[in-house]
């Protein structure tokens, strides 16, 4: 079975980097897509952005030059980083296979975003 | 980016009734049309995809309909189970949007 599970920092001051890891269990990540999606206070979703087989990746544009995913395939795992945070980057961070459509979900992390 | 409006924001429903949930996209998006539902301390769950293609693992009394703009999801003879938070999300183009949620509970 395909299980994915976020961690990291819960609490990030403004102006610093935001690094998540997400393991991956069950399925290698040298096959399909592999994204990050956030949920802010309020309900709203965001796909920030994927890492493929490849390694290649694709952004969310609004998100500009502050985001970047890597990966350990040694270790099935894949990383956010996002930069410059403000409190506006508080949510939940969720990792996902993306399939287009995201078939399996990591529980989720809170992160707080706060001096 | 395509917006996704999704309504209604809240429904409250009985088990055994049916209920509808509908998301229309800013500009066609073919079929490629997902919905997930979200409870606390659960991971998310892919119920529906390309519109009416169900997930595995799904019940039946889950459908997915539309195509182009406009979208619904219908739960029939509702199980406690299916109380939570449903998202729409298109996957047609990127960046892929989501819907800003309908909260289903219990009347």
């Amino acid at each position: 079975e395909v299980q994915l599970q976020e961690s990291g920092p819960g609490l990030v001051k403004p102006s610093q980097s935001l690094s998540l890891t997400c393991s991956v269990t069950g399925y290698s990540i040298t096959s399909n897509y592999w994204g990050w999606i956030r949920k802010f206070p309020g309900n709203k979703m965001e796909w920030m952005g994927y890492i493929s087989y490849s390694g290649s990746t694709s952004y969310n544009p609004s998100l500009k030059s502050r985001i970047s995913i890597t990966r350990d395939t040694s270790k099935n795992q894949f990383f956010l980083q996002l930069n410059s945070v403000t409190t506006e980057d508080t949510a939940t961070y969720y990792c996902a296979r993306d399939n287009h459509y995201f078939d399996y979900w990591g529980q989720g992390v809170m992160v707080t975003v706060s001096s | 980016d395509v917006q996704m409006t999704q309504s209604p924001s809240n429904l409250a429903a009985s088990p055994g009734e049916s209920v509808s949930i509908n998301c229309k996209a800013s500009k066609s998006i073919s079929k490629y049309l997902a919905w997930y539902q979200q409870k606390p301390g659960k991971a998310n769950k892919l119920l529906i995809y390309s519109g009416s293609t169900l997930q595995s693992g799904t019940p039946s009394r889950f459908s997915g309909s539309g195509s182009g703009t406009d979208f619904t999801l219908t739960i029939r003879n509702l199980e406690p189970e299916d109380f939570g938070l449903y998202y729409c999300q298109q996957h047609n183009e990127y960046p892929y949007t989501f819907g800003a949620g309908t909260k289903l509970e219990l009347k």
